[in-house]
């Protein structure tokens, strides 16, 4: 069973569209993230929630949306895409919010502007 | 504000061949210390951590210590082999950051046969 998915693994999409990007966890953990990993693998974090909660809000265009249904899902829903949105997005989960847990990623969703 | 800084790839070995990549960081608190390697196509996976001064990670034959005094936490392996061939991350995490991982750069490793 997988424990951290995301769907879908690719996305290709022209500029403006909006498009989503769904990530569930079966691991039972409380911390959710979603990173961008840029084209010279530089990973950087963007939000955390913990049990629903957002706690980490990184310099993020307000085009970024996270929403978490409930403590297993973060969504990720991108308004006007551009071209520097162009990435790899990595959802990840954590068992709690303290700094010694390790973060569990899914296999990324590559995203692609035309 | 809290940085991890790592030895810049690609780095080529042969099998076998010993391995160090460095990684010095910079924290205002007691940052827990991870490294994670990245295989093609996948997502991050963690290989080791530590979460207090001179404590050993260790895992698939790799270690590194979490060295205080010089701010450093080396990622060493003995004896390579093809399949470490990847992309490894050191990364710190500090106590007062709501669990945020900062990431070093990422070196890329590939070894030969």
């Amino acid at each position: 069973d997988t424990a951290v998915s995301q769907t879908p693994k690719y996305l290709v999409t022209q500029m403006g569209n909006d498009k989503s990007i769904k990530c569930e966890q079966n691991l039972g953990h409380d911390t959710m993230y979603w990173y961008k990993q840029d084209s010279k693998k530089f990973l950087k974090i963007m939000f955390s929630y913990n049990n629903k909660e957002l706690i980490i809000n990184e310099t993020v265009p307000n085009r970024f949306s996270p929403k978490s249904p409930d403590k297993a899902h973060l969504n990720l829903h991108i308004n006007s895409l551009e071209l520097g949105d162009s990435a790899v997005y990595f959802c990840a989960s954590s068992q709690t919010v303290n700094s010694n847990q390790p973060q569990h990623f899914g296999d990324g969703t590559r995203l692609s502007i035309l | 504000g809290d940085s991890v800084t790592q030895m810049e790839g690609p780095v080529t070995l042969s099998e076998e061949a010993f391995l160090t990549i460095n990684c010095t960081y910079t924290a205002t608190g007691y940052p827990s210390l991870f490294w994670y390697v990245q295989y093609p196509g996948e997502g991050l996976q963690l290989l080791l951590k530590a979460t207090k001064a001179d404590d050993k990670g260790s895992n698939k034959g790799f270690e590194a210590t979490y060295r205080k005094e010089t701010t450093s936490f080396h990622l060493e392996k003995g004896s390579v082999q093809v399949s470490d061939s990847a992309v490894y991350f050191c990364a710190l995490s500090d106590p007062g950051s709501a669990s945020k991982i900062i990431f070093g750069s990422g070196t890329r490793l590939s070894i030969r046969p």
